[in-house]
């Protein structure tokens, strides 16, 4: 299985900030990957997908980068509502697998 | 506007199945475009796909849970099912039903509000 680490597990922020934070994969992921948001309470919620493309509907301020075996999602203005856990997945083969997220606080 | 919503049992006896159905609502099941996956997620182990479906029936399972899940389609009802067998503590999550979609890279979404599984005795 494809193992995804993510780092910083937690990272603080202030309205504002712009942020950045990473996915490893523990093998050539090609740009097969993709960032969720999580709130709590709420299931996952699709934000960029192959590596760098921003779904239908995501502020501008979200924004993927990354290939191969390193990726990176910035935030480049922190909101309020920006305030979640951020999880990567690969989807370069199955099992599909999720990294263990980056907790975003205040 | 596709909405998926999971319902089952919240609490399950160990060594018992584990049974859950998503109902799919604004959009068909029966398209080529997509699969219909089971996703989990607990506090230890975080995200974890179970597998995905086909409306034909046709799955494929995470290896590491394959030897007891077991998915199952209704195109007439538009719902999909999920079977675990043999459950045990590790199995309590909140189990989540989604889109799979093919849009260059296998992404899921939407996903349903996700139901809490208990197993305990």
């Amino acid at each position: 299985d494809i193992q995804l680490t993510q780092s910083p597990s937690s990272l603080s922020a202030s309205i504002g900030d712009r942020v950045t934070m990473s996915c490893r994969s523990s093998q050539s992921s090609s740009t097969f990957l993709n960032w969720y948001q999580q709130k709590p309470g709420t299931a996952p919620h699709l934000l960029v997908f192959a590596a760098v493309s921003l779904e239908s509907g995501v502020p501008s301020r979200f924004s993927g980068s990354g290939s191969g075996t390193d990726f990176n999602l910035t935030i480049s203005s922190l909101q309020p509502e920006d305030f979640a856990t951020y999880y990567c997945q690969q989807s370069y083969s199955p099992p599909y697998t999720f990294g263990r997220g980056t907790r975003l606080e205040i | 506007q596709l909405q998926l919503r999971e319902s089952g049992p919240g609490l399950v006896q160990p060594s018992e199945t584990l049974s859950l159905t998503c109902t799919v609502s604004g959009d068909s099941l029966i398209t080529p475009s997509y699969y219909w996956a089971w996703i989990r997620q607990t506090p230890g182990e975080g995200l974890q796909w179970i597998g995905h479906i086909f409306y034909t029936g046709s799955a494929t399972y995470n290896p590491s849970l394959r030897s007891r899940v077991t998915m199952s389609v209704d195109t007439s009802k538009n719902q999909f099912s999920l079977r675990l067998t043999s459950v045990a503590a590790a199995d309590t999550a909140v189990y989540y039903c989604a889109r799979d979609s093919r849009k260059v890279s296998i992404t899921f979404d939407p996903w349903g509000q996700g139901t809490l599984v208990t197993v305990s005795s």
